[in-house]
Formats: structure tokens, sequence, C-alpha cells
């Protein structure tokens, strides 16, 4: 019973395509999050929503939408995909507060544009 | 700016010695650590934490170590098996109700039989 899923796994598109990867968590917490790992491997934090509100949005182009339809689901858009958009996005839950308790990762996209 | 740094890209221990982990942060708001664990192709998965107000946390075979006035904190795995061959990332978090983890480059840890 996997606790916190995304897909899909692997995306390979072109540049300039608009693609979008999916996220749901059944641990019942309130703010999720998403992750861009690049290839120099650096794991940054790109949004963070709690109960549907965004909370965290770290410098990301307008490219990138996220939404949240509701507390158990953050989907991620990209408009315009371009080269550097290349990575493996991760995408997290927790309970409010990470301070005090950890993040749950899914799995990680892994895109791929050319 | 890298506020988390992990300077040993890579560690080799042999199975059964102790392995460690270390851990730099210059952000001096951090006030929550987090080690990570992570597999090929898998997220990361938590494995250990440390407030601030602690200098130290144990859970079985791992400990983490906190020095505050260095701003430095280290893993410790013994005995290193096999199974702990895996990259390991720090995080840091300022306070309750700060969602933001910032995480270190990682440290690829490989155990030799």
């Amino acid at each position: 019973d996997t606790a916190v899923s995304q897909t899909p796994k692997y995306l390979v598109t072109q540049m300039g395509n608009d693609k979008s990867i999916k996220c749901e968590q059944n641990l019942g917490h309130d703010t999720m999050y998403w992750y861009k790992q690049d290839s120099k491997k650096f794991l940054k934090i790109m949004f963070s929503y709690n109960n549907k509100e965004l909370i965290i949005n770290e410098t990301v182009p307008n490219r990138f939408s996220p939404k949240s339809p509701d507390k158990a689901h953050l989907n991620l858009h990209i408009n315009s995909l371009e080269l550097g958009d290349s990575a493996v996005y991760f995408c997290a839950s927790s309970i409010r507060g990470v301070g005090n308790t950890e993040a749950f990762f899914g799995q990680g996209t892994r895109l791929t544009v050319v | 700016d890298q506020q988390v740094k992990q300077n040993s890209p890579s560690l080799s221990v042999q199975e059964g010695r102790i392995s460690i982990l270390n851990c730099d942060y210059t952000n001096s708001m951090f006030d929550y650590f987090l080690w990570y664990k992570k597999y090929p192709a898998e997220g990361p998965t938590f494995l250990i934490s440390i407030s601030s107000i602690k200098d130290k946390n144990e859970d079985g075979r791992f400990t983490v170590f906190l020095n505050k006035s260095a701003k430095h904190l280290s893993l410790h795995i013994v005995p290193s098996q096999p199974g702990d061959s895996a990259v390991y990332f720090c995080a840091a978090s300022r306070g309750f109700g700060n969602e933001k983890l910032t995480f270190g480059t990682g440290t690829r840890l490989t155990i030799i039989p």
C-alpha cells in the first residue's frame, strides 16, 4: 500500500510540450510538496501546499503550476518544457510542521526533455 | 548558496565497522535536522532526526550527533551492513510550522562485504 505515489515514473517529451505529473498520498497528511533533484543531485523544494493552499513557492518559473484539488493530491503542470527542466521530481507529504516530523517521499518522476 | 553541505560525496566502509557520515550547515536559524536514505530509483526515506535542544539521538544501529557551536552533525551507523549501501542526505528546517527542508548534496555509502 503505497503512501505517496507519483505518476508517471518516467516521462520523455520534446521541448515546448506541456506535461503533468500527478501525486497522491493516503497518509492523511495536510501538507504536500514538490522537490526537484537536478543533474548535480541537488534536492530543492519547489512548492508546498497546506490544505490546498500554497504556502511555499521557491522562485520557480511560472511555467510550473502546481494544483491541489484536495489535500490528498498535488499535481504539477509544466508548460513549454525546456531542456533544463530535465530532472527527477519528487512529491512528498507531511503533517503540518515538518520541524517535528519527517516528510514521506514518492518514488520520483524522471523527466527527460529532448 | 548551499546552506547544508555534505563534503564527502562517497564513503566506503567494511561490513561490521562503523560508518560516519558528516554534515555541516551555515544557517544558525535551523533547529531541526534529519537524515534520509535513498536507494536508486526510489524516493528518499526518513532515517532519523534530532532537535537542536539535543546533542544526540539514537535509534537502533543509527545515532545522530549534533554540535551546534560547530554547526555540524554526523550520522553513525554501527555495525554497518550491506543493506546500508545507499545515498544519505542530511536535511535541516527552521522551526515548527516551517515546511521547507533544505537538503545537502548527499553522500554515497558503500558497504564492502
